[in-house]
């Protein structure tokens, strides 16, 4: 069965500073893996995936992930931290469609 | 381009009442689920779609029932609310191909006392 691990529930850095939110996944298959950010009273916006086509993916706002197979791995990081990265972020494992399994969340606070 | 549309965005509901959370897009998507998040447990999958008049259970599916008789809506009912019912529940759609990406509505917030 697919499950997904977040490490830390909370993280801060200071702006300008990286960012790196953990997430470690448990998968029968080949997984395929997302990383989604959701501001405050909003819904969850796509911020990158893997679906194996290469281990290094890009996604928006200067976010990145890489997909380690050997350590079950999908960290998220991005250089360089902005204000307006504050937000929950919710790593996530498909079933199939649209069916999700995901973490607990993590959520990061960036200091002036 | 709407996207994925939730109403109402807030509810009160008192103990054993019953209400519909409403959920359309206008992607054509064939695929539709509901999520329920709760504080330090993610987003849990309760009910999803397939197309038009599939459906199936998710991962906590208990006192909940839906319904998909267009491609476009998909509502959420409660037969009779109770406290643990309270959170914030998400719709979202996806194409019917492969492990796309999620779209998901903004949301609606309810309380139940």
């Amino acid at each position: 069965a697919q499950s997904v691990t977040q490490l830390g529930s909370h993280v801060s850095v200071s702006e300008g500073a990286l960012v790196l939110l953990r997430c470690n996944y448990s998968s029968s298959v080949p997984p395929y893996l997302f990383w989604y950010v959701q501001y405050p009273n909003q819904g969850l916006q796509l911020l990158l995936k893997y679906t194996s086509a290469a281990t290094l993916v890009k996604g928006i706002n200067g976010f990145e992930a890489e997909f380690k197979k050997s350590e079950t791995s999908f960290h998220l990081t991005k250089p360089s931290a902005h204000m307006s990265d504050a937000a929950e972020y919710f790593c996530a494992v498909s079933k199939g469609g649209n069916k999700l399994v995901f973490g607990a969340g993590t959520i990061l606070r960036v200091k002036s | 381009n709407a996207g994925v549309t939730q109403t109402p965005k807030f509810q009160v509901l008192k103990t054993g009442q019953s209400m519909t959370l409403q959920c359309a897009q206008d992607m054509n998507h064939e695929y539709m689920s509901w999520y329920r998040q709760d504080p330090g447990m993610g987003l849990r999958l309760i009910h999803y779609s397939v197309g038009a008049g599939i459906t199936d259970q998710g991962e906590v599916p208990n006192g909940y029932n839906v319904s998909r008789s267009t491609t476009e809506d998909f509502p959420l009912r409660l037969l009779s609310a109770a406290p643990s019912q309270t959170s914030v529940y998400f719709c979202a759609s996806s194409y019917t191909a492969g492990y796309t990406e999620a779209f998901f509505g903004q949301g609606t917030r309810l309380t139940v006392v």
